[in-house]
């Protein structure tokens, strides 16, 4: 079974810059999480989408971020503009069942540097 | 906000020695993750633990689960080197099925 892909791996950018990233969860997964782990920390949930619809963004930042789920499949996350305190490993995770019910799959991750 | 959080921050140990670490949560749940994450990668999810089970076991782990303390515990037997991690507990935030809440991590080093 294909695990969890993202891309890309590694971003640098400057402070002002726009930034994307993308997730392709495993096949099958109606859950759908984007996470920011800033160094040193836990994971922390941005938003989680059911399928194609959001379920909860109350940790999003929606001056600056954005994400979408077209199709309810794939996903992208977006940062415009970027500030230096969005430095950190964006994680994409997929489930089959809806929030804590059971095991999340995740990603690499994306590691995001601004400078 | 942390729902979880993990005690020691740190643990530094022998090949072959035992590791635990323990996780402590504000409010109730309905079941307990612990995740890994090995430098530079992803999170892993390691065993899930109801909160009408007390002790579960997978392999080397060992989970424990005390629901009137609001704590729960990992012990990894036999260590070795590959458990070099950090090690989340999490919690659905709001005792139902909503999103999940990580705890802030225990580095675990495994010294050969």
């Amino acid at each position: 079974e294909a695990g969890v892909a993202q891309s890309p791996r590694y971003k640098i950018i400057e402070k002002r810059q726009s930034v994307a990233f993308w997730c392709n969860p495993i096949s099958g997964h109606a859950t759908l999480y984007w996470y920011q782990q800033i160094l040193g920390q836990g994971p922390k949930l941005l938003i989680q989408f059911q399928n194609n619809g959001v379920v909860d963004d109350s940790q999003l930042p929606k001056d600056r971020f954005s994400a979408e789920r077209l199709k309810g499949v794939d996903s992208t996350l977006k940062i415009q503009p970027a500030k230096l305190e969005d430095s950190a490993v964006y994680l994409c995770a997929s489930s089959i069942s809806s929030g804590g019910a059971g095991e999340q799959f995740f990603g690499p991750g994306t590691r995001l540097t601004v400078l | 906000s942390q729902q979880g959080e993990e005690d020691p921050q740190a643990l530094s140990i022998q090949e072959g020695e035992n590791a635990t670490m323990n996780c402590s949560y504000k409010t109730s749940i309905n079941n307990l993750q612990w995740y890994r994450q090995n430098s530079g990668r992803g999170l892993v999810h390691l065993i899930l633990i109801r909160s009408n089970e007390r002790e579960k076991h997978s392999g080397r782990l060992r989970v424990t689960l005390d629901t009137s303390k609001k704590s729960s515990s990992l012990l990894i037997t036999a260590s070795r080197a590959a458990d070099t991690a950090s090690y989340f507990c999490a919690t659905p935030e709001g005792g139902g099925g909503n999103k999940l809440t990580f705890g802030t991590g225990t580095q675990l080093k495994v010294e050969l």
